[in-house]
């Protein structure tokens, strides 16, 4: 069956250590997204990708950076300078640019310790 | 600038009673949009969408939504809520090519 694939689960980031979260998707969608989930204030979109090699900063892209190599995966580096980086992090594709629905994957849970 | 509001961050209801979860949002053209539920540590799942023609759509799982453009609403509803309908419910709305706005969500509580 088509899906989203996000690896791993579960992720532990020292401080000061870069870390990149996987995505991949056999759905033949063209776009591909990053959401950062916090409690209480929704998903706001970190990065977002149209076509391949092509990407385009969302509202929080500081600290955060991607690419986007094949049309399958889109991985999300975690910098050292985002901040505060302990949160739900959810990608997601689709095909139609306008008006298409979102596939999500099952997220990352990332935890600074 | 466009924006998507859900006034209750809770609610709380018995299982076999109607639920209405409200959407608000500002978009100065006609909006797409969806409304999605996601199940505590996962990722969320399309319910529904509008994006032009009858006002009333239907679902999964017996959710239907009413798109009333003189009230910039959007609000869910089912009749009788399950058990298993206990999650966080998300409003969207499509701010443009490739772009969605969500809502701050829903939780949903049932009492059984």
């Amino acid at each position: 069956d088509g899906g989203i694939t996000q690896s791993p689960k579960y992720l532990f980031r020292k401080e000061g250590q870069n870390v990149t979260l996987s995505c991949e998707q056999n759905l033949n969608h063209d776009a591909m997204y990053w959401y950062r989930q916090d409690p209480g204030q929704g998903l706001r979109l970190i990065y977002y990708s149209q076509i391949v090699n092509d990407f385009q900063k969302g509202d929080i892209a500081e600290g955060y950076s991607v690419s986007r190599e094949k049309k399958e995966s889109f991985p999300l580096t975690v910098t050292s300078a985002q901040k505060n980086p302990t949160a739900f992090y959810l990608c997601a594709s689709s095909k139609p640019p306008t008006g298409g629905d979102y596939t999500f994957g099952s997220g990352t849970r990332l935890t600074v310790v | 600038a466009q924006s998507v509001t859900q006034p209750d961050i809770h609610i709380t209801v018995s299982e076999g009673a109607s639920l209405e979860l409200r959407c608000n949002y500002s978009y100065g053209a006609t909006p797409y949009l969806f409304w999605y539920v996601q199940s505590p540590g996962q990722g969320l799942q399309l319910l529904l969408k509008y994006f032009s023609g009858d006002t009333l759509v239907q679902g999964i799982k017996g959710f239907e939504a009413e798109f009333k453009r003189s009230q910039s609403s959007f609000n869910l509803r089912k009749p009788s809520v399950h058990w298993s309908d206990a999650a966080e419910y998300f409003c969207a709305v499509e701010s443009g090519t490739y772009k969605y706005i969500f809502g701050t969500g829903t939780r949903l509580k049932v009492l059984a």
